[in-house]
């Protein structure tokens, strides 16, 4: 079974320039959470989209936003990039079957962002 | 104060011995707690997760959650130069979404 991948794997832009992130997750996995990873500030939650519907939400900026699509993929917009934006951006996908307690994350390898 | 707190280490051991790691939190609204390991480069991927309070054994890995103290540990036993990783802590928050400690980065020489 393919894991949950990300494109691209890296990508160099500039302030001011806006990006766009795709993720597909593992097949027959519905929900798609994303996150930002700094050096300073760890693993932080952006947020998670379930059945095309952001779910939930993190303590991000407008500029940051997303969407799903009917098939799960999911894409990450950020508008307006600042230098700070510079990060790791992980996708993580989980089957989410309700009635389970516990639903596992897997996580994608990471679309690497720098902002000149 | 962050919701988790992990000390970023660095750490590094001998070959053969036994690693602790720790984190705290400060919030027990939900129940489980993870272990993920990442290996420079690539992606998150789940140790172990426990339910609420007590230990989960996993070959040579040991996951410790105490309530009454907010503590969550993981125990290496006989370390490996191929348990060097980056060993981050996390707790559901709410839903999907989970929170997690800074990371602590540990090598283990051979």
């Amino acid at each position: 079974k393919a894991g949950v991948t990300q494109t691209p794997r890296y990508l160099i832009k500039t302030r001011g320039q806006q990006v766009t992130l795709s993720c597909s997750p593992i097949s027959g996995h519905r929900s798609v959470s994303w996150y930002q990873q700094t050096p300073g500030q760890g693993l932080q939650f952006l947020f998670e989209y379930f059945s095309e519907t952001q779910r939930n939400k993190g303590n991000f900026p407008g500029r940051f936003s997303g969407r799903q699509f009917s098939n799960s993929r999911s894409e990450m917009n950020v508008s307006t990039l600042e230098l700070g934006d510079s990060a790791l951006y992980l996708c993580a996908s989980s089957l989410d079957t309700s009635g389970q307690s516990y639903n596992e994350q897997f996580f994608g390898p990471g679309t690497r962002l720098t902002v000149l | 104060q962050k919701e988790v707190e992990q000390d970023p280490g660095p750490l590094s051991v001998p070959e053969g011995a036994i690693v602790s790691l720790n984190c705290t939190y400060s919030n027990s609204a939900f129940q489980y707690f993870m272990w993920y390991r990442q290996y420079s480069r690539k992606g998150p991927e789940l140790l172990m997760y426990t339910y609420s309070s007590g230990n989960k054994e996993d070959g040579r890995f040991t996951a410790q959650v105490d309530k009454s103290s907010k503590y969550i540990s993981l125990f290496i036993r006989d370390s490996q130069p191929s348990d060097s990783a980056t060993y981050l802590c996390a707790k559901e928050t709410s839903g999907s979404r989970l929170t997690f400690g800074e990371g602590t980065q540990l090598t283990v020489n051979p």
